[in-house]
């Protein structure tokens, strides 16, 4: 049981490449969610998936696309990278955004953009 | 607009003793609260959490006290150890679920031995 898997650990891109951050969970839980941390800020939500199928825009989607592929893969596309997007990204799911369950978080991928 | 406010970035104990941190929420609408704990390169890890009905909630040596009247929240460690030695954040969630978490800047705890 490897809980939530993030692929790359580490990137850097240069200004106006494009990438694709990879998540997976094996915990089968129906929403799954990616953040940001900047340093000395806190966790900041780009996208969610509540359930598979839908997705939804948190408090920082600009720049970003997102895919829930199945039950268990949600993954975050940067189109044109810019140094704005330096950051550390996380992964997280929950076995339903509707009630109260913790999410529980990847190890992360360290992006930089130069 | 920073709903979430963690005033102290960092704390300091000796092992042993007692580590007190504090969150502040402006948010009324929050209805339930968590506490995560963060090593360096890894990701969170949930510690405990407390609905908005409850003021006390204990798990071992973490209690965690919550004071709406003041949206005041307040996670107890005792004893300190020198593996609690991470970053904490306050994390809390508007009525619906746990969807939209909104999250403090974080401290980090350093437990001397």
């Amino acid at each position: 049981n490897a809980g939530v898997t993030q692929t790359p650990k580490f990137q850097v891109l240069k200004t106006g490449q494009s990438m694709t951050l990879q998540c997976a969970q094996d915990m089968n839980h129906n929403s799954m969610y990616w953040y940001r941390q900047d340093p000395g800020m806190g966790l900041r939500l780009i996208y969610y998936s509540a359930s598979e199928g839908t997705t939804d825009k948190g408090e920082v989607p600009n720049g970003y696309n997102v895919s829930r592929l199945n039950k268990r893969e949600f993954s975050l596309r940067l189109e044109s990278a810019a140094p704005s997007q330096t950051s550390v990204y996380f992964c997280a799911s929950t076995r339903d955004s509707r009630s109260y369950n913790e999410q529980f978080f990847g190890p992360g991928t360290r992006l930089t953009v130069l | 607009d920073q709903q979430v406010k963690q005033n102290s970035p960092s704390l300091s104990v000796q092992e042993g003793r007692i580590s007190i941190l504090n969150c502040d929420y402006t948010n009324s609408m929050f209805d339930y609260f968590l506490w995560y704990k963060k090593y360096p390169a890894e990701g969170p890890t949930f510690l405990i959490s407390i609905s908005s009905i409850k003021d006390k909630n204990e798990d071992g040596r973490f209690t965690v006290f919550l004071n709406k009247s003041a949206k005041h929240l307040s996670l107890h460690i005792v004893p300190s150890q020198p593996g609690d030695s991470a970053v904490y954040f306050c994390a809390a969630t508007l009525q619906g679920g746990s969807e939209k978490l909104v999250f403090g800047k974080g401290t980090k705890l350093t437990v001397n031995p």
